[in-house]
């Protein structure tokens, strides 16, 4: 059981908005960055999001994260096919001193 | 072109031992914090571990559910990343990815423990 906490799928159609959530405490969220994977069923992830709100290079602007308190959200907008993946929330725990994952939301573009 | 490419897994009989290997290019090894993930079957990501240069201290940090079983270690003069299991357990069974920021991934190694 992920100490992270994350639906485990959402649904949108095509140029909808959809937003994520990502729900951990004071000894995760609540005090360090959250970072946003992508992953394609059976490839490696890809970093989508890191400090909470800023994109990687090659990432596009559709894609946005936010984060306050102890919870943080990814918003995907004008949401395409090509955004069917799993996303996974990810922030350092400063009690078990080791990286966390939620467990992951199964975004379903129908 | 960063590359990390991951050997050593395969099919082993609870209680049994491997070390997996993780062989980068492309970058400086020597000064990389080097991640380990797992994940297992249909599950999510797991962190398992990281290594820090040895500038930074070489010293590793380990996932609490595997401290016990699991070993990080690195050889910068092959540029090498390695992960050492021993006591394996069914719930080991994963893909192993090694990583290392900002996203630089492997492709993974399949670890099964099957009797």
């Amino acid at each position: 059981q992920s100490v992270l906490t994350q639906p485990p799928s959402a649904s949108g159609t095509p140029g909808q908005r959809v937003t994520l959530s990502c729900s951990g405490s004071s000894s995760n969220i609540g005090s360090n960055a959250v970072n946003w994977y992508q992953q394609v069923p059976r490839t490696a992830p890809k970093l989508l999001m890191y400090d909470n709100s800023q994109r990687p290079s090659g990432v596009p602007d559709r894609f946005s994260g936010s984060k306050s308190g102890t919870s943080a959200s990814l918003a995907i907008s004008g949401l395409q096919s090509d955004d069917e993946a799993d996303y996974f929330c990810a922030a350092w725990d400063v009690s078990l001193n080791g990286l966390l994952f939620g467990g992951g939301t199964q975004l379903t573009v129908l | 072109e960063v590359q990390l490419v991951e050997s050593g897994g395969g099919l082993v009989k609870p209680g049994g031992s491997l070390r997996l290997s993780c062989a980068a290019s492309g970058l400086t090894f020597s000064n990389a914090l080097m991640t380990w993930v797992r994940q297992g079957p249909g599950m999510g990501l797991q962190w398992v571990g990281r290594i820090r240069s040895k500038s930074d201290g070489g010293t590793a940090d380990y996932a609490a559910a595997v401290k016990a079983r699991f070993t990080i270690s690195r050889d910068d003069s092959q540029n090498t990343l390695y992960l050492q299991i021993t006591g394996l357990e069914t719930e080991d069974t994963a893909v192993y990815y090694c990583h290392t920021g900002p996203d630089y991934w492997g492709q993974g190694t399949l670890v099964t423990v099957s009797s």
